[in-house]
């Protein structure tokens, strides 16, 4: 199975400033042949169902407020959260779809500091 | 807009087979471009997929799972079902079912509901 490793565990983060959450996989998500990376990053609040934030690594889902983002490919991508928002406290997942089994991170709490 | 919703029991005895089924609202579980999926978390832990199986019948399931699951489809009432055999307190989790788009990222989720394994 290809491993994801999310870092850090945990992060909190003030108002209106960064957080940075990474996700490496155990072996290379991108398909050279549509030149895509099979990678997908998910929001978690408690007591609620993930919600898609971003595939192939950088496309942000409809609805998604644009102050997330995403990118990197091959092996190693980064969740960014800019101006960081209340209501973005949640536990962050990644996810490869590029090989089966499907596989997720163990996900990166986000707190408000 | 398209909605999932999970149902079952909530508590399963040891050794017994935990059945789930997923009625899908606003959308065809017959059209294609879709995996209609099954992932669970267990209580404070992450996520895991368990399986998936298309329009046509075709299923996948995970490895470490694939002794004991099996997915199936009912399109005269659009939804689909888990069966998962055998279970024991570690299948204990929150069990979701979901919409895979056939690239692979999941784009819509149902609740979620909470199976606990106890006798």
């Amino acid at each position: 199975d290809i491993v994801m490793t999310q870092s850090p565990d945990s992060l909190a983060v003030s108002l209106g400033e960064r957080a940075t959450i990474h996700c490496k996989s155990s072996q290379t998500v991108f398909y050279s042949s549509n030149n895509m990376n099979y990678l997908a990053w998910y929001q978690q609040k408690p007591g609620q169902p993930p919600r898609l934030l971003i595939y192939w690594a950088s496309t942000r889902e409809s609805g998604v407020p644009d102050r997330f983002s995403g990118s990197g490919s091959g092996t190693d991508f980064t969740l960014s959260i800019n101006s960081l928002q209340a209501e973005d406290v949640a536990v962050y997942y990644c996810q490869q779809h590029y090989y089966l089994p499907w596989t997720f991170g163990q996900g990166t709490k986000v707190e408000i500091k | 807009q398209v909605q999932l919703q999970e149902s079952g029991p909530g508590l399963v005895k040891p050794s017994q087979t935990l059945s789930l089924t997923c009625t899908v609202s606003g959308d065809s579980i017959s059209r294609g471009d879709y995996y209609w999926s099954w992932i669970r978390q267990p209580p404070g832990m992450g996520l895991e997929w368990i399986g998936y199986i298309y329009y046509t019948g075709n299923t996948n399931y995970n490895p470490s799972l694939k002794s004991r699951v099996s997915i199936s489809l009912d399109t005269s009432k659009n939804q689909f079902s888990l069966n998962l055999t055998s279970v024991t307190a570690s299948d204990t989790a929150v069990y979701f079912c979901a919409r895979a788009e056939d690239w692979g990222w999941i784009d819509r989720w149902g609740q979620g509901t909470l199976v606990s394994v106890s006798s």
